[in-house]
């Protein structure tokens, strides 16, 4: 089945910096999300987005379907970014959602 | 819009207790929910695809009779965790969508998540 990868496991920020999630994924996708987990466990959907660009305040995502991988860009953090950030691809024929190991976020005041 | 409910937030029971998690689209027609487990650190780990008016789908490894799964409306569906023992204490998070819309298919929204503690 396919796999979805992502990279860095583990990140820690001065409150300000800025980073860059990434995310591989071994075959084509149609689609695909990025999600936020809260300390609360809350998933919260950031980005759904199969080609291109999106900006949404802070966070932006690309994602470039040709060659398998999508980026997840976060300027200027806060300790409220703090988290576990997930991409997940949509396999269409199925609609499942097969997500990646996640990267875990601390933003540190 | 584009609201996933799922209740409880939290249970703790004993164990051999059977234990039932609603998961409902509050403004939309869901034909597709799915429940997934999450274990500690770990990512989300699809369960089961449960369609509207039909039987769900379970992955390999997940017990059917363990987890019972009903979607008996366009909002609403059920998993039942059936005698429930400590290694079933996990977190369980759904989510909802339309697949094959018009345009194709619809992001997944999910669920707050319950928090399942067997003593």
């Amino acid at each position: 089945g396919i796999q979805v990868e992502q990279s860095p496991p583990d990140l820690i920020l001065q409150e300000g910096a800025n980073s860059t999630l990434r995310c591989n994924f071994s075959d084509s996708v149609n689609n695909l999300q990025w999600f936020h987990q809260n300390p609360w466990g809350q998933l919260i959907n950031l980005f759904y987005i199969p080609s291109g660009t999106k900006q949404n305040g802070r966070l932006s995502a690309t994602t470039v379907a040709t060659e398998r991988y999508s980026l997840l860009y976060i300027s200027s953090s806060q300790t409220t970014d703090s988290g576990v950030y997930f991409c997940a691809v949509l396999m269409d024929s199925s609609y499942k959602l097969i997500f990646g190991s996640g990267t875990r976020l601390l933003v540190r005041p | 819009g584009a609201v996933v409910s799922q209740h409880p937030s939290r249970v703790i029971c004993k164990s051999g207790t059977s234990v039932k998690i609603e998961c409902r689209s509050l403004d939309f027609q869901a034909t597709t929910m799915f429940w997934y487990r999450q274990f500690p650190k770990q990512s989300l780990m699809l369960m089961a695809t449960s369609n509207e008016g039909s039987k769900a789908t379970y992955e390999q490894g997940v017990e059917k009779d363990k987890f019972l799964i009903n979607h008996a409306s366009l909002t609403l569906s059920t998993l039942t965790v059936t005698s429930a023992h400590p290694e079933d204490s996990s977190f369980y998070i759904c989510s909802a969508g339309r697949p094959f819309t018009g345009g194709g298919n619809q992001p997944q929204h999910f669920g707050d998540g319950t928090r399942l503690s067997i003593l």
